[in-house]
């Protein structure tokens, strides 16, 4: 059964950074792409960033570029996703997806929220 | 950014009544994915590849679409339907959404 437990969230102050992480089971985590997506309270999805499953490219959304960074550890299958520079409007539930140009699994999502 | 548009936005169904959700992008996709999300849970995928039904989806449900013109079609609106769909294209970075529909029950 594929999974995809996200952790690492919570409440942090305009400016500050956060790490998120996704753990992968089920599946061969090395073989494929992987995904970070969020949800604003009471609103839509936004795809934020990709990354290969080598690591060889990675594509970011302009509303978090420069500012987040994703990576992964295939030995740990794990993926990551830095935060810095956080804004209110990056307040969200952040969420790991995996595969190429669909999103097959999901997580369960962790909650980000940026306020003073 | 190849922008997504669904509608209706909101809508309303009673059992038994056929249901199309339409999604229209800004320029031409090879594909269009949809969504589905109940409330408070995460997004599952429906329908992948404009056509082809996710695992444990019922086949009351279709899709269909080319171009830029995309349609989900529930053929009997069921209790459990009620949810907002997203669409997404992954044709052309970046990945899109559509805004949503979130549909009720009568």
């Amino acid at each position: 059964e594929v999974q995809l437990v996200e952790s690492g969230g919570g409440l942090v102050k305009p400016g500050s950074s956060l790490k998120l992480s996704c753990v992968a089971s089920g599946f061969t985590f090395s073989s494929y792409g992987m995904h970070w997506i969020r949800q604003a309270p009471k609103k839509g999805l936004e795809w934020i960033a990709l990354i290969y499953y080598d690591s060889s490219n990675k594509y970011y959304a302009d509303s978090v570029k420069g500012r987040f960074t994703i990576s992964r550890d295939n030995s740990k299958n794990t993926l990551y996703l830095e935060m810095n520079s956080l804004r209110s409007e990056d307040t969200a539930m952040y969420y790991c997806a995996k595969d190429w140009d669909y999103f097959d699994y999901w997580g369960q999502g962790v909650m980000v929220t940026v306020s003073s | 950014e190849i922008v997504l548009t669904q509608s209706p936005t909101t809508m309303a169904a009673s059992p038994g009544e056929k249901v199309t959700l339409t999604c229209r992008a800004s320029s031409s996709v090879s594909y269009m994915h949809w969504y589905q999300q109940r409330s408070g849970a995460s997004p599952k995928l429906w329908i992948y590849e404009t056509s082809k039904l996710a695992s444990g989806v019922p086949n009351r449900f279709s899709g269909s679409g080319s171009g830029t013109s995309y349609s989900l079609t529930i053929n009997s609106m069921e209790t459990e339907d009620a949810a907002t769909y997203y669409c997404q294209q992954g044709s052309s970075y970046p990945w899109t959404f559509g805004g949503g529909t979130k549909l009720e029950l009568k």
